[in-house]
């Protein structure tokens, strides 16, 4: 079956870390520029990561410099280290395929994973 | 604030027609046709129904269609069901320096 399962979220103080991992199967995710995008609580879709195919990454502004994306094609897994959290980076996490063709957009996203941001 | 601009709600009765705006400018919607919209019913991932502006992937009903004008994209649902009360999302491509935006979604609600 073709799907993306995240893990790793969980309740984190302030100032704290994270890493958020997210497994393929049924494809090879070194084919696929592979996304990070966020839902906070009762709000909209918000990109936050790209790692493209290239090696090329592109951060939203919101978390440049305090998140990193990164793959592991051995693995068939990507993941999102998240340093510096604060109470706005609390939301749903969702792991997304984005279509191996020219565009952009998203043909499959995980489950997604909880990251809770409070002391 | 969300760079592409939706209405927060639109409703319509069983059979109606709506359609969702998705408002942007020259450096995203207006410059790039990749245009996606997303269907998310609550508590669920959001799923693909509408990518490169006006192309629907397989399983997707014929019934949504998207279109655009300028930096004005659409989403319209025909023949509106039940199961389409959701909340929908425009998605766009903005270049390398900005990568892609969400608009701030739309619910949709059959009467």
């Amino acid at each position: 079956e073709v799907q993306l399962v995240e893990s790793g979220g969980g309740l984190v103080q302030p100032g704290g870390s994270l890493r958020l991992s997210c497994v393929a199967s049924g494809f090879t995710v070194s084919g696929h520029d592979m996304h990070w995008v966020r839902q906070a609580p009762g709000k909209g879709l918000d990109w936050v990561s790209v790692s493209i195919t290239t090696g090329e990454r592109y951060y939203s502004g919101s978390v440049k410099g305090r998140f990193t994306i990164s793959r592991d094609n051995a693995e068939n897994s990507f993941h999102l280290q998240m340093n510096g959290l604060g109470v706005e980076d609390t939301a749903v996490y969702y792991c997304a395929r984005e279509r191996a063709a020219p565009g952009l957009d998203f043909d499959l996203w995980g489950q997604g994973t909880l990251v809770t941001v409070s002391s | 604030q969300s760079a592409l601009t939706q209405p927060r709600s639109v409703s319509g009765s069983p059979g109606q027609s709506v359609t969702i705006s998705c408002t942007g400018t020259s450096s995203d919607v207006g410059g790039y046709n990749y245009v996606s919209w997303y269907q998310q019913h609550p508590d669920k991932a959001p799923k693909r129904i509408i990518y490169d502006v006006t192309q629907r992937p397989s399983g997707v009903p014929d019934r949504f269609s998207g279109s655009k004008s300028g930096s004005t994209a659409s989403l319209t649902i025909s023949g509106l069901q039940a199961e389409d009360e959701a909340d929908y999302y425009c998605c766009s491509f903005a270049g390398k320096s900005t990568f892609t935006t969400f608009g701030g979604g739309t619910k949709v609600t059959v009467l």
